[in-house]
């Protein structure tokens, strides 16, 4: 079945340096990978995608690229703000579920100033 | 417009209340979704309406009962619930039910049961 594996966190930081979370995934076929941010009492807010191999998705700094050779997409970004304190979701649509997301764990960060 | 709108955002209920969820989109999409998030955990799909029709139901049990009484509207009616019920339940909508659609997220209703 899908499933979608990410480094545990929490990851704890100081502001101004470099993200990676990593995120890599088993599905068969061609998924749709995306990240998804839920800051503290609220919902999931859409932060990239991709669709294919090779795209990459990005958005407010942050990026991902889409890469079936070693079926990863890690979050990426240069330099971390306080504001950028959340928990982080990879997660897949695979051609044949439908509309069914398959989530990762998630992956808590704090940003410290 | 890229906003799903639940109400209310908190509700405290007893376990013999009947209360209801709502969610509602504008942006002309038609499948709507129900999740219920716990607690450092990630979301997990309860229902799926595609053109207000209900075609997912993850085995949810019965004392939740969704409805779609139009294309921009969903509801969930809930009804003897137990403390475990406690959760985020989140609202999500998507263009269609196809592969890379993307579903966007309410802000979520936060369920106590007592």
């Amino acid at each position: 079945g899908n499933s979608v594996t990410q480094m545990e966190g929490p990851v704890t930081l100081s502001e101004e340096a470099f993200l990676t979370i990593n995120c890599t995934y088993t599905a068969t076929g061609y998924p749709s990978l995306f990240w998804y941010v839920q800051y503290p009492g609220e919902g999931l807010q859409l932060l990239l995608k991709a669709t294919k191999a090779d795209d990459k998705g990005s958005n407010k700094g942050f990026e991902a690229t889409y890469r079936k050779e070693t079926t990863s997409f890690h979050l990426e970004k240069g330099s971390v703000q306080v504001s950028d304190s959340a928990v982080y979701f990879c997660a897949l649509i695979r051609e044949t579920s439908g509309s069914r997301l398959t989530f990762g764990e998630g992956t808590q960060l704090t940003v410290n100033p | 417009d890229t906003e799903v709108t639940q109400t209310p955002k908190h509700l405290v209920m007893g376990m013999t209340n009947k209360k209801s969820l709502k969610c509602e989109q504008h942006m002309g999409h038609r499948a709507m979704y129900w999740y219920k998030q716990k607690a450092k955990k990630p979301p997990e799909l309860m229902f799926v309406y595609s053109y207000e029709k209900l075609s997912i139901n993850e085995s949810v049990p019965s004392r939740f009962s969704p409805e779609c009484p139009n294309s921009s509207l969903l509801n969930l009616h809930l009804h003897a619930l137990q403390p475990e019920d406690s959760a985020l339940y989140l609202c999500a909508s998507s263009q269609h039910v196809i592969l890379g659609t993307e579903a966007f997220f309410g802000q979520g209703t936060r369920l106590t049961v007592v």
